[in-house]
């Protein structure tokens, strides 16, 4: 079974549609992130937290809300989704246990038209 | 904030030949320099990582090093082999946690049998 899992995995949606998207991790990790991967950009920062308490913005977070539901969970929002957030959503976790290595999940594809 | 370079963004070789991927960064307090290896259809995955009190580090076929001075750190795949062919990603953090990342644009390397 993946340790980082992300649902779902592809989604279509409208322009103007809230769209959540999950990830839950079983490797007991205390840290989080969501990053977005676009074709030539490599991947940027969304949002990541650092236990349940604790949330920051990334590099791209305008557009973009976060819920850290349990150490497990952490949910990335899209409030009113627009074209251009289409992208591949990449979900991560690390901790102590793992060093520095970030372990991220299989991506979710948000197309929004 | 930190600005990470790659290059080039495409590179083929023949099996059996050495493949070398450069990076830039801009921020001189960064410390931790990892690179990821991404398949095709899933998350990147951590294949080797450097500090900054290090100026190289090996594990098997793959190197990398590092000049601080310089800002530049690079990939040395040896012995390429078809499985290398996947999309490679360098990255940096100025936190000894690596938990900030900011990543490079990406190299799609392809291994010609």
């Amino acid at each position: 079974d993946a340790d980082v899992t992300q649902t779902p995995r592809n989604r279509i949606t409208k322009t103007g549609k809230r769209i959540m998207l999950e990830c839950s991790q079983t490797k007991g990790h205390d840290r989080m992130y969501w990053y977005r991967q676009d074709p030539g950009l490599g991947l940027r920062l969304i949002y990541y937290s650092f236990d349940v308490k604790d949330i920051n913005k990334g590099e791209i977070s305008d557009g973009y809300s976060v819920s850290r539901q349990a150490q497990a969970k952490f949910s990335l929002s899209l409030e009113s989704a627009i074209p251009n957030q289409t992208a591949l959503y990449f979900c991560a976790t690390s901790g102590p246990t793992g060093g520095n290595e970030q372990f991220f999940g299989p991506g979710t594809r948000l197309t929004v038209l | 904030g930190e600005n990470v370079e790659q290059h080039p963004s495409t590179l083929s070789v023949q099996e059996g030949d050495s493949a070398v991927i450069k990076c830039t960064y801009s921020d001189s307090a960064s410390n931790y320099f990892p690179w990821y290896k991404q398949e095709l259809g899933k998350g990147p995955q951590l294949i080797i990582d450097i500090r900054s009190n290090v100026g190289e580090k090996k594990d098997q076929r793959i190197a990398v090093t590092l000049n601080k001075t310089a800002k530049h750190f690079s990939l040395h795949i040896t012995e390429t082999q078809p499985e290398d062919s996947a999309v490679y990603f360098c990255a940096a953090s100025i936190e000894t946690s690596g938990s900030r990342l900011t990543f490079g644009e990406g190299t799609q390397l392809t291994v010609n049998p």
